[in-house]
């Protein structure tokens, strides 16, 4: 089965800086979402990415996904505290809504 | 715009007392639904997937169920609970279609302790 290791398991920055969060998976990688979640609530929809060299943006969140390294990144810029949760990058097995998750990263952005 | 929308947000429940949580979504039509259970510290665990009214499958066996009696509405229940049955439920929606490809979508989150 495939499996997928983030790094950094958290990371802490101070409000402006800029951090990547990268998602590593053990099979060949087809395609990949990234998620964000706040405790205790759902996960939100953040972008994804379904090609070898592919890169999304939105608003100061990029994604990228290396087919050949069978890695994603997720780069913020200039964070800011409501970027703060849990990033989780997952990908979709071939049964409907299977769903394999990484570990998830904790980011706390300090004001 | 599609929305999702769970209720209820949190609940306390006693062992063996039944369970009612209910997704429904806005939006879009004949989507596929799904109920998903986060344990703590562990991803989430598919419970059920509809692609229509009426049509439920189960991935792990347990004494919870799922019901489509409209379209865009998602119920999942249990007659008696269980500790165990403690987590945070999720449910989501997909377009129909495709296995892969399709984003699937989640509502706010439903946590329920069994007491």
């Amino acid at each position: 089965s495939q499996e997928l290791e983030q790094s950094p398991q958290s990371l802490i920055v101070q409000e402006g800086k800029n951090l990547t969060i990268n998602c590593t998976s053990s099979k060949t990688l087809y395609g990949l979402y990234w998620y964000k979640q706040k405790y205790g609530e759902g996960l939100i929809f953040l972008m994804m990415l379904q090609k070898g060299g592919e890169e999304k943006s939105h608003e100061k969140i990029t994604a990228k996904l290396d087919e050949k390294k069978q890695q994603s990144s997720l780069h913020i810029t200039a964070s800011q505290p409501s970027h703060a949760g849990i990033y989780l990058c997952v990908v979709r097995g071939t049964s409907y809504g299977k769903l394999t998750f990484g570990q998830g990263t904790i980011l706390t952005v300090h004001p | 715009s599609q929305t999702i929308h769970q209720w209820p947000a949190t609940l306390v429940q006693p062992v063996g007392s039944p369970l009612s949580l209910e997704c429904t979504v806005e939006g879009t039509s004949n989507p596929n639904l799904y109920w998903y259970r986060q344990a703590a510290g562990r991803g989430l665990q598919l419970l059920f997937y509809s692609v229509g009214i009426g049509q439920i499958s189960s991935e792990v066996p347990q004494n919870l169920s799922a019901s489509r009696p409209q379209d865009r509405q998602f119920i999942l229940s249990s007659k008696k609970l269980l500790l165990s049955d403690s987590g945070f439920y999720l449910c989501a929606w997909s377009v129909q279609g495709g296995m892969s490809g399709n984003t699937i979508y989640f509502g706010e989150g439903s946590w329920l302790t069994v007491v």
